[in-house]
């Protein structure tokens, strides 16, 4: 595709349930980076994938929280046991390699939202 | 967390005027970027500047950065309507990201 595609673009959801969010980089960008952004919030990192290197978990907030990425392309992020503070916008975004001159680009998004 | 503060936090103004927002950080960066995000979309990238510049242009966006203050500031000259959205700083460290909280900028017609 053209972007990077995020699915699904709106999600909610009862409080205790588990949910899964998917995640398509643009075709031959290595780099995936998967970012939360809360109600009038900037974007805080929560994870990153680097071709076969192991992932970058430092941003996950809590173990509820885990992603995987097939085969170097789409990646999910799920979320276990959902609570009302994960309701937030997850942002995907992908670059070419790993590389901060690298721009990022995004897709527009789950917004999220717990019951 | 979170890297620095952007100021305004939001900005009002007339088409064809310039908009002027600005951007602290708190760490040492290799570049610092900004980008555009219109509502209920994801991120654009809109203009990168090297830890080694002090300013850069592209269209009618100015970007300056300043090390020593650990600031940077973004100018869009001439603004329309279509300009209306929140604009982010992030500033890069290896590979990572670390964004402000954003200004918001509304252009009236």
């Amino acid at each position: 595709g053209a972007g990077v595609s995020q699915s699904p673009s709106n999600k909610v959801t009862e409080k205790g349930k588990d949910v899964e969010l998917r995640c398509d980089p643009i075709s031959g960008h290595t780099a995936l980076y998967w970012y939360r952004q809360s109600l009038g919030q900037g974007l805080e990192f929560l994870i990153y994938f680097q071709g076969n290197s192991a992932p970058d978990k430092s941003g996950l907030p809590s173990d509820r929280f885990s992603a995987e990425r097939t085969g170097g392309s789409v990646s999910t992020l799920t979320i276990q046991r959902t609570q009302q503070e994960d309701s937030a916008v997850y942002l995907c975004a992908s670059s070419f390699y790993r590389d901060s001159n690298q721009p990022q680009h995004f897709g527009d998004g789950t917004r999220l939202s717990i019951l | 967390s979170q890297q620095g503060e952007e100021d305004p936090q939001a900005l009002s103004i007339q088409e064809g005027e310039n908009a002027t927002m600005n951007c602290s950080y708190k760490t040492s960066i290799n570049n610092l970027q900004w980008y555009r995000q219109n509502s209920g979309r994801g991120l654009v990238h809109l203009i990168l500047i090297r830890s080694n510049e002090r300013e850069k242009h592209s269209g009618r966006l100015r970007v300056t950065l300043d090390t020593s203050k650990k600031s940077s500031s973004l100018l869009i000259t001439a603004s329309r309507a279509a300009d209306t959205a929140s604009y982010f700083c992030a500033g890069a460290g290896d590979y990572k990201l670390s964004f402000g909280a954003g200004t918001t900028v509304t252009v009236r017609a």
